[in-house]
Formats: C-alpha cells, sequence, structure tokens
C-alpha cells in the first residue's frame, strides 16, 4: 500500500526567507502527488497537484513542487515566505484516479519576524 | 470560503452517545468525502458518497455510518461514542468521483468526547 512520510514536524523559518518542506512517498508504481494547505481553525485547500508531465509543479500563493521518481519525493518550496504563510502543510497521495487519497501526517510552518 | 458548509461547528458529548455531523457540499458537486482530523491518527479518510451511492471506504469504524440524500447533503453518523473519537470532523467535495480532483474542504466539526 502506498504511504506518505512528511520528514518535518515542524519547520521554523524566518520571513522572506526561503523554505523547503519534504515529503516522500513509497509505491512501486506510478502516482499523484498533492499537497494541501490548512490555516489556522480552517479546513484544507488545494495548493497544487502532480499528475502527469512536467516534474515541477506550480501551485498558488508563489509555491512549487518538484517530482522525483528516483528519489521518491514531491518536496514543498517557497523562495521567500510571508507571515501570512503561517499554516499546516500535507503532503497526499494516490495511485490511481479512483483510490483513496492518503495524507502525511502534516509539517507545521512557523514564519519567525 | 470554499463553499462547503458543516454543522454544528462544535459538539460536546459523553460515552455512549450517538451524534450525527452534517455536510453541504458546493454547489454542482456531486462528491462528499469523510475526513477524521487527530493528533496521534493525523487527517485519515474514513468515506465517499458520489451522487448518492457509496464510491469509497476508508478507515471507518462500524460504529460509523454515512449517507448521501437525493439533495446530495451528507450525514456522518457517529455511536457508541469512545473519548478517542474525539477529533475533527471535515467534509469536502468535488465535482467527479476521482481522487486526482481538487478536493473542497468544509470548516469541520470539532468533537469532544467526555
Amino acid at each position: 500500500a502506498q504511504s506518505v512520510t512528511q520528514l518535518d514536524s515542524q519547520v521554523p523559518v524566518f520571513e522572506e526567507a526561503p523554505v523547503e518542506l519534504r515529503c516522500n512517498y513509497s509505491s512501486s508504481v506510478s502516482v499523484y502527488l498533492f499537497w494541501y494547505v490548512q490555516y489556522p481553525n480552517q479546513g484544507l485547500q488545494l495548493l497544487l497537484k502532480y499528475l502527469s508531465g512536467s516534474t515541477l509543479v506550480k501551485g498558488i500563493n508563489g509555491f512549487e513542487a518538484e517530482f522525483n521518481k528516483s528519489q521518491t519525493s514531491f518536496h514543498l518550496r517557497k523562495p521567500s515566505v510571508h507571515i501570512s504563510d503561517t499554516a499546516e502543510y500535507f503532503c497526499a497521495v494516490t495511485l490511481n484516479r479512483d483510490d483513496k487519497i492518503i495524507f502525511g501526517k502534516g509539517t507545521r510552518l512557523h514564519i519567525l519576524p | 470560503d470554499s463553499g462547503v458548509t458543516q454543522t454544528p461547528k462544535h459538539l460536546i458529548t459523553a460515552t455512549g452517545q450517538r451524534v450525527t455531523l452534517r455536510c453541504s457540499p458546493r454547489s454542482g458537486d456531486l462528491s462528499v468525502y469523510w475526513y477524521q482530523q487527530s493528533l496521534d491518527q493525523g487527517l485519515q479518510f474514513l468515506i465517499q458518497y458520489y451522487n448518492g451511492e457509496e464510491r469509497a471506504k476508508g478507515n471507518i469504524l462500524e460504529r460509523f455510518s454515512a449517507q448521501q440524500f437525493p439533495d446530495l447533503h451528507s450525514e456522518l453518523n457517529l455511536s457508541s461514542l469512545e473519548l478517542g473519537d474525539s477529533a475533527l470532523y471535515f467534509c469536502a467535495s468535488s465535482v467527479r468521483d476521482s481522487a486526482v480532483g481538487e478536493q473542497y474542504f468544509g470548516p469541520g466539526t470539532r468533537l469532544t468526547v467526555t
């Protein structure tokens, strides 16, 4: 069965600094990958997704992620974070279009002034 | 605002009781998903309905059940509640029943079992 590992439960970063949130998945077959964001006291919102094609995926709010099949990773990056990026970020995977989505445990992003 | 509504926002009840959580999907969305979010288990998929039919099942306990009505709103019923059922319960909706489509999440119902 597929699974998702988010290596960091919390990531502190200074405002305007770059950030990378790490995500690794386990699957021997092709996967579809997602990043969702959960702002405080809200539901989840889709940031970006990789279905096929270009391995560099651009999402909302200046985020992007790179699919690396050889390293089974889908790390999320932003070149310059803002205080409004304070949230919890979830990586997710599904094996096929008819299957359920498996979420990682989440990474809490703390923006330091 | 995602367009998905959930009621109630908070629910406090005692062990052994039964509660019903309600979800109204975005206008035009046919799929409804239920998730449970807790500190120890993270975000777990419970069940999905598409146009009134059960489409996929995840880690849903036998004490829990759900249904989607003809007007497409959905209800999640939790019975014989235990302390460990305390969690945030999210509903999400999407246009189709494909897992690769974007899911729009509601604000959640926080359930506290005492």
